[in-house]
């Protein structure tokens, strides 16, 4: 079974410019999540999406962020226009769906991350 | 906010060594807690814990959750070079799906 997968594995842009970063879930899993980390920081939740459904974007730092998750199976997270402290590592992950079971056993996937540099 | 500390936060053993890993948790509607192991790119799920005194195995692994005093511990016996990673704990809380992190535990294993 593949793995979560995400693209770029590594984007370096200036501050202004846009960027837009892909991350494929597991096969079947309807839950999709973005954290990222910034250097020296722990991993921190940005947003949870059901199928298509933004579920929860409690974690998403501003309105430069956006993101989308069209058709319920890939997902991407746009940031426009880029500032300095976006940098650092975007991971995507994903979960079965948990319908009657609650978060109890969600056990999420990791991608392998994107570093995202903004110079 | 939400806290998951993890000590100590770097760690070099010796081969065959054995290491225990802190996670403490201050997690209001705690559900459950989750190990990570980070080499290189994506962290690769260990464990998931929900139940307080129930350990769990996976070859040299284990880990146990205790909810009275809010911790878990990650324990690796007879530690080999590929045991070096950073460790990860995460903390689940109702009504919600995001995992809490700590900043993580960066085992070194030296020949």
């Amino acid at each position: 079974e593949a793995g979560v997968t995400q693209f770029p594995s590594h984007s370096v842009i200036e501050k202004g410019q846009t960027v837009t970063l892909r991350c494929d879930p597991i096969s079947g899993h309807d839950n999709l999540y973005w954290y990222r980390r910034v250097m020296g920081k722990e991993i921190k939740f940005l947003l949870h999406f059901v199928k298509e459904s933004k579920q929860d974007e409690s974690g998403m730092p501003n309105n430069r962020f956006l993101a989308e998750r069209t058709g319920g199976t890939y997902s991407t997270l746009k940031v426009q226009p880029a500032e300095l402290e976006d940098s650092g590592v975007y991971f995507c992950a994903s979960s079965h769906s948990n319908v009657g079971q609650g978060a109890i056993r969600n056990e999420q996937f990791f991608g392998p991350g994107t570093r995202l540099t903004v110079l | 906010e939400d806290k998951v500390v993890q000590s100590p936060l770097s760690l070099v053993v010796h081969e065959g060594d054995t290491v225990t890993l802190n996670c403490s948790y201050e997690v209001t509607n705690f559900r459950s807690l989750l190990w990570y192991k980070q080499e290189k790119k994506a962290p690769t799920f260990l464990f998931m814990l929900t139940s307080s005194g129930i350990e769990k195995k996976s070859g040299r692994l284990s880990s146990i959750l205790d909810k009275k005093e809010l911790f878990s511990i990650l324990n690796i016996t007879a530690t080999q070079t590929g045991d070096s990673a950073v460790y990860l704990c995460a903390a689940l809380y109702s009504g919600s799906y995001q995992l809490t992190f700590g900043k993580g535990t960066k085992l070194s294993v030296i020949p």
